[in-house]
């Protein structure tokens, strides 16, 4: 069974002070992992799909790597409008359905 | 491009009622479409998928069902609300066969009184 955790459940920042997510997880030949934000009250909104150890996604301040056991998102000098919940997702074997994350609710301060 | 729509935004129902949340896909043919609920710190939870008309999959027996009348029209529904259907819907797409990236629909509320 494909496994998913996220941590920290929660992170708060200073504008400007740059950290990671993590994602950790258990897959059976992994086919994709995925990071998306949410908004409160939104839908979530597609971020980076990656595929293969080694690889690396950016947009704008965020930056997705990917190991055999583990994705990070880097967040470098982020802004209060970073502020969200960062979900990931992993999928694997001949599933179509992908297993999330419970999230990381991220505050970055002004 | 492809974009996806889910009615209404926000639904306060009475126990015992019925209930008809419709998502529509733009821009692409035969996606995969996906329901899930989403609960406060408990994560996505999947209802039901399908992956071409009339072909519904249920991941969680419950008081619901889905049906696909046309390629890129997916609906749940309930004959009779419980108050443990309250919640956040989720509509989301992929395409099809090769699966992979999901796209959200915005969402619907629903409230269950």
């Amino acid at each position: 069974e494909d496994q998913v955790t996220q941590s920290p459940e929660a992170l708060r920042l200073q504008e400007g002070e740059s950290s990671s997510l993590n994602c950790s997880y258990t897959v059976s030949g992994l086919r994709g992992l995925f990071w998306y934000r949410q908004d409160p009250g939104k839908g979530p909104e597609f971020l980076f799909t990656l595929y293969s150890a080694g690889e690396e996604k950016e947009k704008e301040r965020l930056k997705a790597t990917l190991t055999k056991k583990e994705s990070f998102l880097h967040i470098t000098a982020p802004k209060p409008e970073d502020s969200a919940t960062y979900l990931c997702a992993v999928l694997g074997g001949g599933s179509y359905i992908p297993t999330f994350g419970r999230g990381t609710s991220l505050i970055v301060h002004p | 491009s492809q974009t996806i729509h889910q009615w209404p935004a926000t639904l306060v129902q009475p126990v015992g009622s019925p209930l008809s949340l419709e998502c529509t896909v733009e821009g692409t043919s035969n996606p995969n479409l996906y329901w899930y609920r989403q609960a406060a710190g408990r994560g996505l939870q999947l209802l039901f998928y399908s992956v071409g008309i009339g072909q519904i999959s249920s991941e969680v027996p419950q008081n619901l069902s889905a049906s696909r009348p046309q390629d890129r029209q997916f609906i749940l529904s309930s004959k009779k609300l419980l108050l443990s259907d309250s919640g956040f819907y989720l509509c989301a797409w992929s395409f099809g066969l090769a699966g992979e990236t999901q796209y959200f629909g915005p969402g619907t509320r629903l409230l269950v009184l």
